[in-house]
């Protein structure tokens, strides 16, 4: 089945440090990919989506390119603030399917 | 617009003790989806439902778990029996219409943390 691997946390930055938090995904056929980022005392929100190959994604500063040839779809942001802290998680969906697959989740820490 | 509301936020259960988790989904939504993360591990698909009716119960346990989601009220996710092994992070996800192949209409609520002593 549909599976996804998301880079190990917790990671702790400095402010304005580059984040990135690396996804792989195994699927067949060509999933749409997620990443859904969680304040703490909040529920998942959807941060950013590719649905076909070489789309990126982008919000809030994040991006993250659908790359069909590694199966990746790495999350970047160039300078994060504390309000980024937050556990971060990637997600694959079938094209014509409702199931989200998700990563184990990663959980940055931003400092001032 | 309130969100989705899970409750409680943290419950804790005994062993053989029966858990039931609470789901009310975004006003006017009639689809419900559950799915529990373990330690360690991506959130796993548990269960679908619309108003009355189990669509997909495909990631459901077998045994000891159930999940309704009545006419009126909220949708509950029932355990029975619990185990250590049931303790986990249970969310409950909602959505106007069933969400295939695009999920802008789809929101999560912060999560139910179950711990089995």
């Amino acid at each position: 089945g549909d599976s996804v691997t998301q880079m190990e946390g917790p990671v702790t930055l400095s402010e304005e440090a580059f984040l990135t938090i690396n996804c792989t995904y195994t699927a067949t056929g060509y999933p749409s990919l997620f990443w859904y980022v969680q304040y703490p005392g909040e529920g998942l929100q959807l941060l950013l989506k590719a649905t076909k190959a070489d789309d990126k994604g982008s919000n809030k500063g994040f991006e993250a390119t659908y790359r069909k040839e590694t199966t990746s779809f790495h999350l970047e942001k160039g300078s994060v603030q504390v309000s980024d802290s937050a556990v971060y998680f990637c997600a694959s969906m079938g094209q014509n399917d409702y199931k989200l697959s998700f990563g184990a989740g990663t959980t940055v820490t931003v400092r001032a | 617009n309130a969100g989705v509301m899970q409750n409680p936020r943290h419950l804790v259960r005994r062993r053989g003790q029966e858990a039931r988790l609470r789901c009310s989904p975004v006003k006017g939504h009639s689809h419900v989806y559950w799915y529990r993360q373990l330690p360690e591990e991506g959130l796993k698909f548990m269960v679908y439902l619309q108003k009355e009716n189990i669509i997909d119960e495909s990631g459901m346990p077998k045994e000891r778990f159930s999940a309704e989601f009545p006419k009126e009220g909220p949708s509950i996710l029932r355990i029975q029996q619990v185990v250590r092994g049931d303790s986990a992070a249970y969310f409950c996800a909602s959505s106007p219409l069933e969400h295939r192949g695009q999920n802008e209409k789809l929101f999560f609520g912060s999560g139910t943390q179950l711990s089995v002593l």
